[in-house]
């Protein structure tokens, strides 16, 4: 099975640098993903990591540490439009080749001025 | 466009009636997912297709819940008997596989169900 944990909501300030942790266990692992939703949207891709360590895409950023269960999305420059949820998500191939997504249940951020 | 799309956006029915639900996936993308959205979790994984078939239907709750996707492209999730708990936001995604975990899919803008 899986089991995923990451913090109910956070709040951070326009223009100041905030990371979302997610722990997570797992029976396999084929790799874990961030997703943003904004409130009544659909999930968008953020970043992916399969091996230990820093992903950099503009202003995001995604760490991973396979032996600890842990990763974390960095956000920096904050900006207004920043304010949603942020989803840790695990695949895994149960042996069906669908590497289907297990989701946690999201970190709901706000950016204040 | 050339995004997943689902329909309707909202749909409202009655407890035990029959709804169903439409996704029409990005072209060339062989595999399609359905997931389940309640309010304040993530995505909950139902059912998945590789072309025609449903190669991975773990995820449906109870045999209420019946999916196809016949030529392998628009897929239709099918409830039976609806309950108040089957009310939720229903995701489709779709993506072209690697054949590894990096398998990023792309998401629709869900069809929202409540069921009085």
């Amino acid at each position: 099975g899986q089991n995923i944990d990451q913090p109910t909501e956070m709040t951070a300030t326009e223009g100041a640098i905030v990371q979302i942790n997610c722990t997570y266990q797992t029976s396999g692992f084929n790799g874990l993903f961030w997703y943003q939703q904004h409130a009544g949207e659909a999930p968008t891709f953020l970043s992916y990591n399969v091996l230990d360590g820093l992903e950099e895409k503009g202003r995001f950023s995604s760490f991973l540490s396979r032996s600890k269960g842990y990763s974390y999305l960095l956000l920096k420059e904050l900006q207004m439009k920043d304010s949603a949820s942020y989803l840790c998500a695990l695949t895994y191939d149960p042996g069906a080749g669908s590497y289907q997504l297990t989701f946690g249940k999201g970190t709901k951020l706000s950016v204040i001025p | 466009g050339a995004g997943v799309s689902q329909t309707p956006s909202n749909k409202v029915t009655e407890k035990g009636k029959y709804v169903e639900l439409r996704c029409d996936p990005i072209s060339g993308h062989t595999a399609l997912y359905w997931y389940r959205q309640s309010l304040g979790q993530g995505p909950e994984f139902l059912i998945y297709f590789q072309g025609t078939g449903a190669a991975d239907d773990s995820g449906l709750p109870n045999d209420r819940f019946f999916a196809v996707r016949p030529e392998g492209s628009v897929s239709t999730l099918k409830i039976q008997r609806t309950e108040r708990g089957d009310s939720a936001v229903y995701l489709c995604a779709s993506s072209s596989p690697s054949g590894t975990g990096y398998n990023e899919q792309f998401f629709g803008p869900g069809t929202r169900l409540t069921v009085l």
